[in-house]
């Protein structure tokens, strides 16, 4: 029972042009969501987040949406750079409701030359 | 140290055996939590730590699978009688106390294979 999907497992993005990664949830309790990202043998960092108060939240080249009706929010990066390659999970989590943080299987993102 | 700290970062052992796992989280975060990550999959929760709560152990997925945090610092994760299926990256987090707008600081995970 995956509370937190992320349906593509890879994407491939020409250096310069917007990534787009999706992120669909099931539990309505969720009223926080994260984004982390990781690069091969290191823990995963976190990119940035949002409140289910909002419906955006931008941070430099880095956009969340939230769209909460469809349970699902999308982490778009413009433009692309060769360092955005790596596995990037979604999280989700109840705030102080429950703290369990519960991620996604993640999508790994190649940025192509 | 800055950030958060695990040890060893790499573990081979036969099945069966005993293994510790060691976590030192960022000074002053309360809260402490592992996960693990096997093959294809996503971040598995197994147990966190706030303070002097009791801690939750709702992911630990057997009761070979034990945790410890000693003065509310340092932690040590221990499996006993390994499983190949235990096989995965630990990972450990923590953060300023619970809740959901405290982000979480990884380590680097300890890459655990069993033969």
């Amino acid at each position: 029972d995956q509370q937190v999907k992320q349906n593509s497992p890879s994407l491939s993005v020409q250096e310069g042009r917007i990534s787009i990664l999706n992120c669909d949830y099931t539990n309505s309790m969720f009223d926080y969501f994260l984004w982390y990202k990781k690069y091969p043998a290191e823990g995963p960092t976190f990119l940035i987040s949002i409140s289910s108060i909002k419906d955006k939240n931008e941070d430099g080249r880095f956009t969340v949406f939230l769209n909460k009706s469809a349970k699902h929010l999308s982490l778009h990066i413009v433009p692309s750079q060769p360092g955005d390659s790596a596995v990037y999970f979604c999280a989700a989590s109840a705030g102080n409701r429950d703290d369990k943080i519960i991620f996604g299987k993640g999508t790994r993102l190649h940025i192509l030359p | 140290g800055a950030g958060v700290s695990q040890s060893p970062s790499n573990k081979v052992t036969e099945k069966g055996k005993d293994v510790e796992l060691r976590c030192d989280p960022i000074s002053g975060h309360t809260a402490l939590y592992w996960y693990r990550q096997s093959l294809g999959q996503g971040l598995e929760f197994l147990i966190y730590f706030q303070g002097n709560s009791a801690p939750d152990k709702s992911g630990l997925p057997s009761d070979r699978f034990s945790a410890e945090r000693t003065g509310g610092s340092v932690s040590t994760l221990t499996i006993q009688r390994t499983q190949q299926e235990d096989s995965a990256v630990y990972l450990c987090a923590s953060s300023l106390s619970r809740g959901g707008g405290n982000e979480q600081f990884f380590g680097p995970g300890t890459r655990l294979t069993v033969l």
